[in-house]
């Protein structure tokens, strides 16, 4: 079946150190998500990305999308204590269901 | 404001019992989706449904049931036959065909299962 993979599932950094978690699918993506879960918080959408290769950026934070349209990354940039939680990539496969697939999520700690 | 709510936040049921999950939203978006989520895991999608009057199963349906009989409620039953169902519950929606296809998410439900 379709299936999106993240990696790491846990990071642990000190606050200013950079931070990346990769996201990986077997098959092409039409596009791919990113969201942000807060501790005891719901998933919020940060951004969507469409097309090979694209990079956008938010501030601090840095997402590619791959050329053959099955990776994804995002990167944090001087890390703050404000970025503490677990980071979501969902993969969109497109086709009739439309339905996006959830990575398991990297849990990002930050320590001031 | 317009957003999704979900209540209870907190829910504790008994083996066995059968117990209904609220989702209501008033942002008139066509989908609705309940997702389940485990400790140290993603998000697993149970049901969907892209327009009123139906729905679809998810990677997980088995034990659970939903109905889509107005656009704003898509309620979610979950059943004796669910083997686990102690998790965190999240419903969400989304409008199909507006480019950037964002689901917004409600806070959850947190059911415990005795």
């Amino acid at each position: 079946g379709q299936q999106v993979m993240q990696i790491p599932q846990y990071q642990h950094v000190q606050e200013g150190e950079d931070f990346t978690t990769y996201c990986n699918s077997s098959t092409t993506l039409s596009n791919i998500q990113w969201y942000k879960q807060r501790p005891g918080g719901h998933p919020v959408f940060l951004i969507q990305l469409v097309k090979s290769g694209e990079v956008k950026k938010q501030k601090r934070l840095t997402f590619q999308f791959g050329e053959a349209k099955k990776n994804s990354s995002l990167h944090i940039t001087a890390t703050q204590t404000t970025d503490v939680g677990t980071y979501f990539c969902a993969g969109r496969y497109g086709g009739a269901t439309n339905k996006l697939i959830f990575g398991t999520g990297t849990l990002l700690a930050v320590q001031p | 404001d317009g957003g999704i709510t979900q209540s209870p936040k907190y829910l504790f049921r008994k083996e066995g019992q059968n117990v209904t999950l609220s989702c209501e939203q008033n942002l008139n978006h066509d989908a609705m989706y309940w997702y389940r989520q485990d400790p140290g895991q993603g998000l697993r999608l149970i049901y969907y449904s892209q327009i009123v009057n139906d729905f679809q199963k998810g990677d997980i349906a088995e034990g659970y049931s939903v109905s889509r009989e107005k656009k704003e409620s898509f309620p979610l039953t979950v059943t004796s036959a669910q083997k686990n169902p102690t998790a965190f519950y999240l419903c969400a929606s989304s409008m199909p065909g507006q480019g950037i296809e964002e689901q917004y998410f409600g806070p959850g439900t947190r059911l415990t299962v005795t």
